[in-house]
């Protein structure tokens, strides 16, 4: 089975920093994704992990620990256009399913 | 941006009424998935096609059924409408899921059975 967990909401100031959280417990692993989701709109890719270790692209970076099953995505210097959702996603042991979520939904104030 | 279009992308209807989404890719891509979107749920996978013809179970199938005759067209199928059918639907594709190929979603077809 796949459960995949992360904060529902979370509220961060412009010009800060934010990190959202995810945890999985998955009966097979190949890789992590994070997507934005704005209002009304369809997901766009930000990142993928499959090993463990930060990548860094631009203000956004990506963390996973695959012995912890978690990952964390960290939004620096923060403007009010990354005010959305943040979809994580684990890839299974085939490669060909993505299973999502909830979602965070981040919002930036001014 | 990945070329996926999806139709309708609104459309109210009545329960027991049978419905179809389509789903039309120009990338030549292997993969296509229909997700819904519900609140408190998140995005799950319904049916997903790895080729022509080739589909198979997500993880809410029930109650839908799909088609692949050409590698760009993947059409959904509610056979008898329902309310609790009522979402979000997104049609993705990749060529492969990886670093190199995420991946791509439609803009989304919004669905209310009466």
């Amino acid at each position: 089975g796949q459960n995949i967990d992360q904060p529902t909401e979370m509220t961060a100031t412009e010009g800060a920093i934010v990190q959202i959280n995810c945890t999985y417990q998955t009966s097979g692993f190949n890789g992590l994704f994070w997507y934005q989701q704005h209002a009304g709109e369809a997901p766009t890719f930000l990142s993928y992990n499959v090993l463990d270790g930060l990548e860094e692209k631009g203000r956004f970076s990506s963390f996973l620990s695959r012995s912890k099953g978690y990952s964390y995505l960290l939004l620096k210097e923060l403007q009010m256009k990354d005010s959305a959702s943040y979809l994580c996603a684990v890839l299974n042991n085939a490669g060909n399913m993505l299973t999502f979520g909830g979602g965070t939904r981040l919002m930036v104030k001014p | 941006d990945a070329g996926i279009t999806q139709s309708p992308r609104h459309k109210v209807t009545e329960t027991g009424t049978p419905v179809t989404l389509r789903c039309h890719q120009t990338e030549n891509h292997r993969y296509m998935y229909w997700y819904r979107q519900d609140p408190g749920h998140g995005l799950r996978l319904i049916h997903y096609s790895y080729g022509v013809k080739d589909t198979d179970k997500g993880e809410v199938s029930d109650g839908y059924s799909v088609s692949r005759s050409k590698t760009e067209d993947f059409l959904l199928t509610l056979e008898s409408a329902t309310s609790s059918q009522t979402s979000v639907y997104f049609c993705a594709i990749s060529e492969g899921l990886g670093y190199n190929s995420p991946l791509h979603f439609g803009n989304g077809t919004r669905l209310t059975v009466t």
